[in-house]
């Protein structure tokens, strides 16, 4: 029973790029959510897809945009990227309503 | 205010003895969840544990089990028979109302097991 995956483990980037991050659930989940932890701290939620949809969003400005692929998968887009941005990018997998949420090993983004 | 509040930032703990890391929550939703992850330094989340505001008794999961205090609003890890693997950063989770809403996350503990 495959996990959930993220591509790539690592990435570069420099100020004003943009960067696109995939994650395939964990088999039989249909619900993705994207967080993001900075250094030293907890993950902070990004949004959340189901059927296709951005359902939830937390407080990151439009620079983050994501999509959800008919197979459940996802990808995560940030745009004109900023130092900031340098972070863990965890991605998590459920069934929609329900509680657990299961974690991939994450992207570190570095942000130069 | 923050929701999820870990006082203590690194704990360590003889191997093989017991070890109780702190998580206090505030919320005014009747039903919520609570959940502890552990992340070793690969970054991958792991879940652990998981308790919900309903739950008449204490979750258990092997060698860790969650003591839920609801008046206190308190929802500590207790991980007993501590071992090397154990060390990693612990970090306390709620999620309020149902069961797609988002996790908030507390700042984490960091766990060191000492042989």
């Amino acid at each position: 029973d495959a996990g959930v995956t993220q591509s790539p483990t690592h990435l570069i980037k420099t100020r004003g790029q943009q960067v696109t991050l995939r994650c395939s659930p964990k088999s039989g989940h249909d619900t993705v959510s994207w967080y993001q932890q900075a250094l030293g701290q907890g993950p902070q939620f990004i949004f959340q897809y189901y059927e296709e949809e951005e359902r939830q969003r937390g407080n990151f400005p439009d620079r983050f945009s994501g999509h959800q692929f008919p197979n459940y998968s996802s990808e995560l887009n940030v745009n004109a990227l900023l130092l900031g941005d340098s972070a863990l990018y965890l991605c998590a997998s459920s069934l929609w309503q329900q509680e657990t949420q299961y974690f991939g090993p994450g992207t570190r983004l570095l942000v130069l | 205010a923050q929701k999820i509040t870990q006082t203590q930032p690194g704990m360590f703990v003889q191997e093989k003895e017991a070890v109780t890391l702190d998580c206090t929550y505030d919320t005014s939703d009747p039903s919520y969840g609570l959940f502890w992850y552990k992340q070793p330094s690969s970054g991958e989340m792991i879940f652990l544990i998981y308790q919900g505001s309903y739950d008449q008794q204490n979750a258990t999961e092997g060698r860790y089990s969650l003591n839920f205090q609801k008046a206190r609003k308190s929802a500590n890890l207790v991980i007993s028979a501590s071992q090397l693997g154990d060390s990693a950063m612990y970090f306390c989770a709620m999620r309020e109302g149902g069961g797609n809403t988002p996790l908030v996350f507390g700042k984490g503990t960091r766990l060191s097991v000492i042989a």
